[in-house]
């Protein structure tokens, strides 16, 4: 069965510094990964994917993801974390079996403070 | 090209009642998933209808239910509602049989039970 986990309900950040938020997965079959950003009273905005080739995914807004299929990983980062970037991230996994149910993560929110 | 839309935005019911709930997805998207998001919490999957057909269901009660008419738009009915129904419903809109594509989320509609 298709699972996803992000560890962290909560990251809290200093603008300027680095931010990770984490996000592991289980498939059966090969994954797509996904990460979305919700703002408040918003729906899901689509940040980046990975779906096969370089294991480092560059998306929207500065994020980037690194892929690691041995820890079975999907880390989203961030050089630099902006107070505008305090959202509820989530991690998503599609298996290219199964048909193709899209199973989202519980969520984690980002506090950047200034 | 528009996005994935949801009516209405709000919604006030009293307990007992039904809802209905609606999605138009984008313009060639076949797929069409629903998802509840109590406050503050992560996303559950409910339905995920493709060309017409439920494809797959999530852990919900019969009284969660819809239909795909034939022009994909979606409508999500809840009856006898309870106060614990109160929550964020986002639909979200995708293309058929292509996994390693990201799904489109519309606003969301608010539902409120009193």
């Amino acid at each position: 069965a298709q699972s996803v986990a992000q560890p962290e309900d909560q990251v809290n950040v200093a603008e300027g510094n680095p931010l990770t938020v984490k996000c592991t997965y289980s498939v059966s079959g090969n994954p797509y990964l996904f990460w979305y950003v919700q703002y408040p009273n918003r729906g899901l905005q689509f940040l980046l994917k990975y779906i096969t080739g370089d294991n480092l995914v560059k998306g929207s807004y500065g994020f980037e993801a690194e892929f690691n299929k041995s820890q079975t990983s999907f880390h989203l980062k961030k050089p630099s974390a902006l107070v505008s970037d305090s959202a509820l991230y989530f991690c998503a996994v599609r298996a290219d079996t199964g048909g193709f149910k899209t199973i989202f993560g519980a969520g984690t929110r980002l506090f950047v403070k200034a | 090209e528009a996005g994935v839309t949801q009516s209405p935005t709000h919604l006030i019911k009293t307990r007992g009642q039904q809802a209905t709930l609606r999605c138009s997805p984008i313009s060639g998207h076949t797929s069409v998933y629903w998802y509840q998001q109590a406050l503050g919490l992560g996303l559950q999957f409910l339905l995920w209808y493709d060309e017409g057909e439920e494809r797959n269901r999530g852990n919900f009660p019969p009284r969660f239910s819809g239909r795909q008419f034939p022009n994909y738009s979606s409508e999500l009915n809840v009856n006898a509602l309870e106060l614990e129904d109160s929550a964020l419903y986002l639909c979200a809109s995708s293309l058929v049989g292509v996994p390693n594509t990201e799904a489109f989320f519309g606003q969301g509609t608010r539902l409120t039970v009193v």
